[in-house]
């Protein structure tokens, strides 16, 4: 059975440009997390996907958005990126209440 | 508001001597509790649960957690350390109660396992 994917792995950008992440959760798994990871800041809750629709919205400003496909893959779309953007941009999928996260490998984002 | 605390950032043990890692909760309601690891430039590996039921919970690589109601902790422990074992961390919660799915990580405790 396929983990949970994430592209791509690592990503460069300039401040003020738009980056685009994507994830593929579990087959079977209808629910998709995304969480920043930057350094020493632990993992912060960005965004909760389910059944295709936005359930749930971390402490970040509105240029962090993204979207669920029907297929339940996801994409993260950051918007006038800051340097303090760069962070690991991690995506978990899940199965239901009960079961805990199934985390991919991240995505690097180095805004120069 | 739920929330995990990890109060040691880094914990040092020598390779075969027992570990802990501690971890304190915050929910309102009933929690669901997870131990997850790290390894450098690696997503986040589960390690174990706590939904219900016995309070001593066995996990992978030999890891256990003992939840504790009174005490409102879930602190990792493993018998004998190994080296491969150092790595980060991190407790995380759900609160049933809230009907939001997100799991609240704690800020992750840096294991190192000397030889």
């Amino acid at each position: 059975e396929a983990g949970v994917t994430q592209s791509p792995t690592h990503l460069i950008k300039t401040r003020g440009q738009q980056a685009t992440l994507r994830c593929s959760p579990i087959s079977g798994h209808t629910s998709v997390y995304w969480y920043q990871q930057a350094l020493g800041l632990g993992l912060q809750f960005l965004l909760w996907y389910d059944e295709g629709e936005e359930r749930n919205r971390g402490n970040f400003p509105p240029r962090f958005s993204g979207r669920q496909f029907p297929n339940y893959s996801s994409e993260l779309n950051v918007n006038a990126l800051e340097l303090e953007d760069s962070a690991l941009y991690l995506c978990a999928s899940s199965f239901g209440l009960n079961y805990g996260y199934t985390f991919g490998s991240g995505t690097r984002l180095t805004v120069v | 508001a739920q929330s995990v605390a990890q109060p040691e950032d880094q914990v040092n043990v020598a390779e075969g001597n027992p570990l802990t890692v501690k971890c304190t909760y915050s929910v309102s309601g009933n929690p669901y509790l997870f131990w997850y690891v790290q390894y450098p430039n690696r997503g986040l590996q589960f390690l174990l649960k706590y939904i219900t039921g016995d309070n001593l919970v066995k996990g992978s690589y030999g890891f256990e957690a003992e939840f504790n109601k009174s005490q409102t902790s879930f602190h990792l422990k493993k018998p004998s350390a190994l080296v491969s074992d150092s790595a980060l961390y991190f407790c995380a919660v759900r609160d049933m109660n809230t009907g939001f799915q997100k799991l609240v990580f704690g800020t992750g405790t840096r294991l190192l396992v000397s030889p």
